[in-house]
């Protein structure tokens, strides 16, 4: 069973530009998790789409957005980069919305680097 | 609001040590507490999980963790470190409010290092 997929690995970026991540879950997983981390703030939830539904939202900024597609794979888009979006963006799937009950799958994240 | 502390930032140990990675958590309800490794360039792994029931929850790789309610804690533990085990290492609650789960809270990570 394939595990989580981000691509791509490793991203450098201008300031102002925009930025495109995806994330493929394990098959026959629904929920989508996204987490910035950063060496100062450490992890940081971002958002969870479920069946193409952003169910809930970390705080922060309207630049930051997702989707989710039929088929479960997730994007997540930052408009406007800033040298502080430099970071880690894992993304994490689960069976079922949560994660309460389920145990969560991380990809091996994908490396931002805003110039 | 739920939060997560790591008190230790770096640890060493030496191999073949006994290690105890030390998480206290503020969450007002019954909380869901995990333990995530993460290896340098890599994304989380799960180590283990508690929901409710026993208190003791065992996990892979030979790692334990306790939870406390009287403390507010969920330390973890192994008898014996391998080399191997040098990572960072996360604890992580599960929020929710009343429109369902808010994601994981995680601590700010503790660097366990193994010395030979």
């Amino acid at each position: 069973k394939a595990g989580v997929t981000q691509t791509p690995r490793y991203l450098i970026k201008t300031r102002g530009q925009q930025v495109t991540l995806s994330c493929s879950p394990i098959s026959g997983h629904r929920s989508v998790s996204w987490y910035q981390q950063t060496p100062g703030q450490g992890l940081q939830f971002l958002f969870e789409y479920f069946s193409e539904t952003q169910r809930n939202k970390g705080n922060f900024p309207g630049r930051f957005s997702g989707r989710q597609f039929s088929n479960s794979r997730s994007e997540m888009n930052v408009s406007t980069l800033e040298l502080g979006d430099s970071a880690l963006y894992l993304c994490a799937s689960s069976s079922v919305p949560g994660q309460g009950n389920t145990e969560a799958f991380f990809g091996q994240g994908t490396r931002l680097t805003v110039v | 609001a739920q939060s997560v502390t790591q008190p230790d930032i770096h640890i060493t140990v030496s191999e073949g040590a006994s290690l105890e990675l030390r998480c206290n958590y503020s969450y007002g309800a019954t909380p869901y507490l995990f333990w995530y490794v993460q290896s340098p360039g890599q994304g989380l792994q799960l180590l283990l999980k508690y929901f409710s029931g026993d208190t003791l929850v065992q996990g892979i790789k030979g790692f334990e963790a306790e939870f406390k309610r009287s403390q507010s804690s969920f330390n973890l533990r192994k008898p014996s470190v391998h080399w191997s085990d040098a990572a960072e290492y996360f604890c992580a609650v599960l929020s929710y409010s009343g429109g369902g789960a808010d994601g994981l809270t995680f601590g700010k990570g503790t660097h366990l290092i193994i010395q030979p």
